[in-house]
């Protein structure tokens, strides 16, 4: 079992749609998560982190559950611009070794 | 502020040449981490140095890879007697050790092995 695991999707949606990306996790020492967003043939770069408690970044909301180990980006009122790759990271214990899963594309349509 | 930068952009090597992979990391950050990735793929940890501490090197797939950062500067990636399945993007990423600790990636080194 992969460490994160992600929907490779491709998610295919229309301009203003709502759509939600899940990732689990299999370490529950697992303490930072993060998404991140890549771009084709470019390097990634941090969308938002998530907190415990859930945050929000205007269209763009994360989530945690701890209890069944999983995070998971809820993107609002969808742009042509947030195709991309969304990436989910995962830090475990006080360390720094990151773990990224493969990542989920998302294609929005005009 | 200056970012990550790597170099070289691209290579092009024969099969059994070493290279050598170079990242300067954001000046201050402590922590770097080099990944692999594959087309197509996700991105495969291969190590991470933080400050002086011995480095997390559990991600190298093979003992042709190895990895040396002096410090909190330079870091390069070496790989001996490259195979065509080490053709890939080489990223290099550098994190502070304030918040969350973001981390800054380079624009990657494009290996391609013939």
């Amino acid at each position: 079992r992969k460490e994160v695991e992600q929907d490779p999707g491709p998610f295919n949606v229309p301009e203003g749609a709502t759509v939600a990306f899940n990732c689990t996790y299999s370490n529950s020492a697992s303490q930072s998560f993060f998404w991140y967003r890549q771009d084709c043939r470019k390097e990634p770069k941090l969308l938002m982190s998530v907190y415990s408690s859930g945050n929000e970044d205007g269209r763009f909301t994360a989530q945690l559950n701890r209890a069944s180990q999983y995070i998971s980006l809820l993107i609002r009122d969808s742009k042509l611009s947030d195709s991309a790759t969304y990436l989910c990271v995962v830090r475990s214990g006080g360390g720094f070794k990151t773990i990224f899963g493969a990542g989920t594309r998302l294609f929005v349509k005009a | 502020g200056a970012g990550v930068s790597q170099s070289p952009s691209n290579k092009v090597t024969e099969k059994g040449k070493d290279v050598e992979l170079r990242c300067d990391p954001i000046s201050g950050h402590t922590a770097l981490y080099w990944y692999r990735q594959r087309l197509g793929q996700g991105l495969e940890f291969l190590i991470y140095f933080q400050g002086n501490s011995a480095p997390d090197k559990s991600g190298l797939p093979s003992d042709r890879f190895s990895a040396e950062r002096t410090g909190e500067s330079v870091s390069t990636l070496t790989i001996q007697r490259t195979q065509q399945e080490d053709s890939a993007v080489y990223l290099c990423a550098s994190t502070g050790l304030a918040g969350y600790n973001e981390q800054f990636f380079g624009p990657g080194t494009r290996l391609t092995v013939l």
